[in-house]
This record gives C-alpha cells, sequence and structure tokens, in this order.
C-alpha cells in the first residue's frame, strides 16, 4: 500500500518561498498516478492546490497557478511544491495526496500524506 | 467558477439517528462528486465517488445519491465513530471541496 510523507520547513516568512517534499513509499512515482497537493488552513476547508504526472505533466489550480511550481525527482520516489509570495493567508495543513485512479488524472483522492503545518509568519 | 455549497454547516445528532447532508454545485457536474469523512487532527478518507460508490471498506450505513447540481450524503444509523466533519469535493476540472458539514453529538 502506498505510503505518501510530507516534509520542508515548517514556518516561512512573508514574501518567501514555501517548499515542500513528499515522499513516496510502497510504491513509484513513476506509476500511471496523478500526484496532489491539498492544503487546509486551521479550521477551514480543503482547497486543491495542483498535481504532476510522472512525465512532469502538470496541471494547477488557476486562483494559485501563478505563484506555485511542482516537480518530480525520480531517482529519489518523491514530488515538490514551490510555492511563492506567500502570505498568512497561505498557513495550512499542507497534504500530498495520490489520484484515486490509475492514468487519468480523476482529481479524487484515496491515499493522503499525514500532512505538515507551514506557518507564514515573522 | 463552480461553487459547492454544503447544508448544514453543522448537526447535533445521536447515535442510532439518520443524518442527511446536502451538497449543492453552482453549475451542473453530472456525477463526479466525492465525499470524505475527516476526523479531528486526521486525514480526510474518501467514502464516496461518482457520487454514490462506495469505496472499498466504508460501511454500507453511507449512501451518497443526486446528479447534476443536487447530492446528498446519508448515514442511515449513525455510529459513534461516525463523529467528524464531512466534505463533498466536485471533481470535473478543477477540484472544489464545500465547506464542511460537522456532526456533533447530541
Amino acid at each position: 500500500q502506498v505510503q505518501l510523507q510530507e516534509s520542508g520547513p515548517g514556518l516561512v516568512k512573508p514574501s518567501g518561498t514555501l517548499s515542500l517534499t513528499c515522499a513516496v513509499s510502497g510504491g513509484s512515482i513513476s506509476s500511471n498516478n496523478w500526484w496532489s497537493w491539498v492544503r487546509q488552513p486551521p479550521g477551514k476547508g480543503l482547497e486543491w492546490i495542483g498535481e504532476i504526472f510522472h512525465t512532469g505533466s502538470t496541471s494547477y489550480n488557476p486562483s494559485l497557478e501563478s505563484r506555485v511550481t511542482m516537480s518530480l525527482d525520480k531517482s529519489k520516489n518523491q514530488f515538490s511544491l514551490k510555492m511563492t509570495s506567500v502570505t498568512a493567508a497561505d498557513t495550512a495543513v499542507y497534504y500530498c495526496a495520490r489520484d484515486r485512479c490509475s492514468t487519468t488524472s480523476c482529481r479524487f483522492f484515496a491515499s493522503w500524506g499525514l500532512g505538515t503545518l507551514v506557518t507564514v509568519s515573522s | 467558477d463552480i461553487q459547492m455549497t454544503q447544508s448544514p454547516s453543522s448537526l447535533s445528532a445521536s447515535v442510532g439517528d439518520r443524518v442527511t447532508i446536502t451538497c449543492r454545485a453552482s453549475q451542473n457536474i453530472r456525477n463526479y462528486l466525492a465525499w470524505y469523512q475527516q476526523k479531528p487532527g486526521k486525514v480526510p478518507k474518501l467514502l464516496i465517488s461518482a457520487a454514490s460508490t462506495l469505496e472499498f471498506g466504508v460501511p454500507s450505513r453511507f449512501s451518497g445519491s443526486g446528479s447534476g447540481t443536487d447530492f446528498t450524503l446519508t448515514i442511515s444509523s449513525l455510529q459513534p465513530e461516525d463523529f467528524a466533519t464531512y466534505y463533498c469535493q466536485k471533481y470535473n476540472s478543477v477540484p472544489f471541496f464545500g465547506g464542511g458539514t460537522t456532526v456533533e453529538i447530541k
């Protein structure tokens, strides 16, 4: 069973860049699955950030697209998120997740990492 | 953008009660709708996809229905482990989650 584990700084300064990595175990990042990031501000709902396929193809939430870049490292079986120009509004638990479907992107998620809290503060 | 509106935002119920949560899309999303359960401090758990298809291992007291713009999640007989927050999510085009419905103990 695939497992996902997020890692990265828990504190980022305003106007800085948030960088997170999701390590995949129990499965290959080169499998026919899309890999996503989803975030959840404290006490609030969920927001999809974007997705990446092993070919490097990406798709982002239009509301965040100008600030987000996703990439992957096949040698380490992991994928990453970078978000620039962060503000307090970007404070959230960030989850990585695997798309429920294979090959096609269904964009709903059965496998999630445990999440990592990123706080934007000076 | 298609918005997803859940109602109620919270409800109080007792063990054994039948509970219904509603999710309304601002445009037709056919049956591209999923439901999740999230307990405090935990990861969302996928319950239902395609509006009514139960994930493997999800108890049969959970059911989903609807298509187009109006959807429901029903718990036929609420159990102690069902007290949680439930989210709907549309997944045609850009995924978007509803605001959540918290089911609390009465």
